[in-house]
């Protein structure tokens, strides 16, 4: 069982849809957790960064952290085309940047 | 510009040749990641630096791996007798402190 568990989908919604993307995880030490999207053919680009449980929004994205059950999710509000892209979540034990373990990536295809 | 850059974008290299990647994190990022990317897969750590030291190379895959940044900004990782099992993207991660910004990869195909 891999560390960081994500559908890799693909998840297809129409333009205007709420779209919710989760990650599960098995190690109880992860306390910072990270969004990031990533274009075809480009790298990386942090969304989110949240600290332990609890709701972090920013526009339309609402980053949601459940430690107790050890899933995050990341939603996406009156979605766009334009957010077409993988989703990749990522976390780690501490908060200086390092040692992060990312999920495989969800990729999300939104219609117009 | 302010971001991370990195080249080539692409590489294609005969199994058996050593190829070097570059990365140019962004100004005064004092930490340095390196990642390979298998398609349809998340980025997988190989190495850190903070500065020029090496703090972490658990993830290198084998010894043809060899990273460094002798002056504490640019960093090269080489890969030295490729094989196809190589063939992937390999992101750079520039961090100040907290979380890592991305460059936009190389992607390396060994025939």
């Amino acid at each position: 069982q891999k560390e960081v568990e994500q559908d890799p989908g693909p998840l297809s919604v129409p333009e205007g849809a709420i779209v919710s993307l989760n990650c599960t995880y098995s190690n109880s030490a992860f306390q910072y957790f990270m969004w990031y999207r990533q274009y075809s053919r480009k790298g990386p680009e942090l969304l989110m960064y949240t600290y332990s449980s609890g709701n972090k929004e920013d526009g339309r994205f609402t980053a949601q952290v459940d430690k107790s059950s050890k899933y995050i999710s990341l939603f996406i509000r009156d979605s766009q085309p334009s957010d077409s892209a993988t989703y990749l979540c990522a976390m780690s034990t501490n908060n200086y940047g390092q040692n992060f373990v990312f999920g495989p990536g969800t990729r999300l295809s939104v219609l117009p | 510009g302010a971001g991370v850059s990195q080249s080539p974008r692409y590489k294609v290299a005969k199994r058996g040749q050593d190829v070097a990647l570059r990365c140019d994190p962004i100004s005064g990022h004092v930490s340095l990641f390196w990642y390979q990317q298998a398609l349809g897969q998340g980025p997988e750590f190989l190495t850190y630096f903070q500065n020029e030291a090496q703090l972490d190379k658990s993830g290198l895959p084998s010894d043809r791996f060899f990273a460094e940044r002798p002056e504490g900004s640019v960093s090269t990782l080489k890969i030295q007798r490729t094989q196809q099992e190589d063939s992937a993207v390999y992101l750079c991660a520039s961090s100040p402190g907290d979380t890592q910004y991305f460059g936009p990869g190389t992607r390396l195909t060994v025939l």
